[in-house]
Parts: C-alpha cells; structure tokens; sequence
C-alpha cells in the first residue's frame, strides 16, 4: 500500500505571493492532518479534516486555509506569505488510533 | 491555553540502558496526549497516543507511555534502547483528539555504542 504522498517537495515563494500545497492520504483513509514545523516555534498542529470536513484546527490565522475533496486528498493554501511561513509542512493520514506522516514540502518564503 | 513541557532538551544513553523521557502538560480538562518520534531515515511517526482508559500506554518499537494525572505528566519508557533509537522525541498535548494541539519543544536522543 503507499504511503502518504506530498507534493511538491520543495517549494521557493517570495512574500505576498501565495501557495498550494497537496496532500494525497493513504488509501482508505478519510482523516488527513496538516502540521507546521521551523526551528523557532517547532511543531505546530494546523487543521485536521474528515469526510470533506475540517473537524479540528490549531491556533494559526486565516491566512492558512485547507480543504478536503472526496477521495480524502487534501490541500492547503497560504495566502500572502510572510518570511515565517519558511517551513517544513508536514501532512498525516490516520485511520483509527494509527497515524501516517508524509515525508514533508519544504518551503521557503525569499 | 494547554501547553507542553519537555525538560530535557538533550540526552544520551548506552545502547541497552533503560530510557525514560519526560512530558508535562497543563491542560484543565482530560487531556489526549501522545508522543512522536521523528529521525532522518524515518520522518515523523506516531509513537501512542492516551485519551482514556488504562494509564499505561504500549506503543510501537517497544515504547510505553504513562499518564499520571495527579503529576501531569505523561512519561515515555522503553526498557532497552537500540542504536536505531536515536531520533527527536516529541510530546504533546490536545483536546478531543487533536483540536488545539500543542507540542513540546522535544528531547534529541544520542544513543552511545
């Protein structure tokens, strides 16, 4: 079975532009999880959807935007970046109490 | 607002020794809590989760986990560490699942030959 795929891997932007970032789950899984990680604020949990349906959310502002189609893939968006948004986003499925990373697009905000 | 405290950024321990790692958590209510591992080769993995039930947590590679409410803390145990062992280890704290979570700043694992 594969595993979670994210793509792209890596990704450069400059401030004020915007990004998509995709996020395909394993298969069978309906809940996908979106996660921000920098050397300064380390992890922190984005949103979480289930059924085309955001069930959780971290504490991040309304820049950062997400959406679930339904076959469970996953996007998010970041509008108008800012230098802090230079980061490793990291996507998880789950299925029950398991939980499956994704290997991460890295993104730099020039 | 919850929050995670992992005390020891650093540490190091011979291959074989016992390993216990430390998370304390604030958070009002019954908190879910987990732990993550991540290294290199691997990328992030979930290690157990608690959100209720029995306090000892199994989780996969062996590890443990034990909530201790009147302490609140939630400490990860593995009783013979392995060269493959040495990753960054993550706690962390939620409500009603993930809603709101919050991690630590992690411990950085060295495991000595």
């Amino acid at each position: 079975k594969a595993g979670v795929t994210q793509t792209p891997r890596y990704l450069i932007k400059t401030r004020g532009q915007q990004v998509t970032l995709s996020c395909s789950p394993i298969s069978g899984h309906r809940s996908v999880s979106w996660y921000q990680q920098t050397p300064g604020q380390g992890l922190q949990f984005l949103f979480e959807y289930f059924s085309e349906t955001q069930r959780n959310k971290g504490n991040f502002p309304g820049r950062f935007s997400g959406r679930q189609f339904s076959n469970s893939r996953s996007e998010m968006n970041v509008s108008t970046l800012e230098l802090g948004d230079s980061a490793l986003y990291l996507c998880a499925s789950s299925l029950g109490l398991q939980e499956y990373f994704g290997p991460g697009t890295r993104l730099l905000v020039l | 607002a919850q929050s995670v405290t992992q005390p020891d950024i650093h540490i190091t321990v011979s291959e074989g020794a016992s390993l216990e790692l430390r998370c304390n958590y604030s958070y009002g209510a019954t908190p879910y809590l987990f732990w993550y591992v991540q290294s290199p080769g691997q990328g992030l993995q979930l290690l157990l989760k608690y959100f209720s039930g029995d306090t000892l947590v199994q989780g996969i590679k062996g590890f443990e986990a034990e909530f201790k409410r009147s302490q609140s803390s939630f400490n990860l145990r593995k009783p013979s560490v392995h060269w493959s062992d040495a990753a960054e280890y993550f706690c962390a704290v939620g409500e009603d699942n993930n809603n709101d979570m919050r991690f630590g700043a992690g411990t950085r694992l060295t495991v000595k030959p």
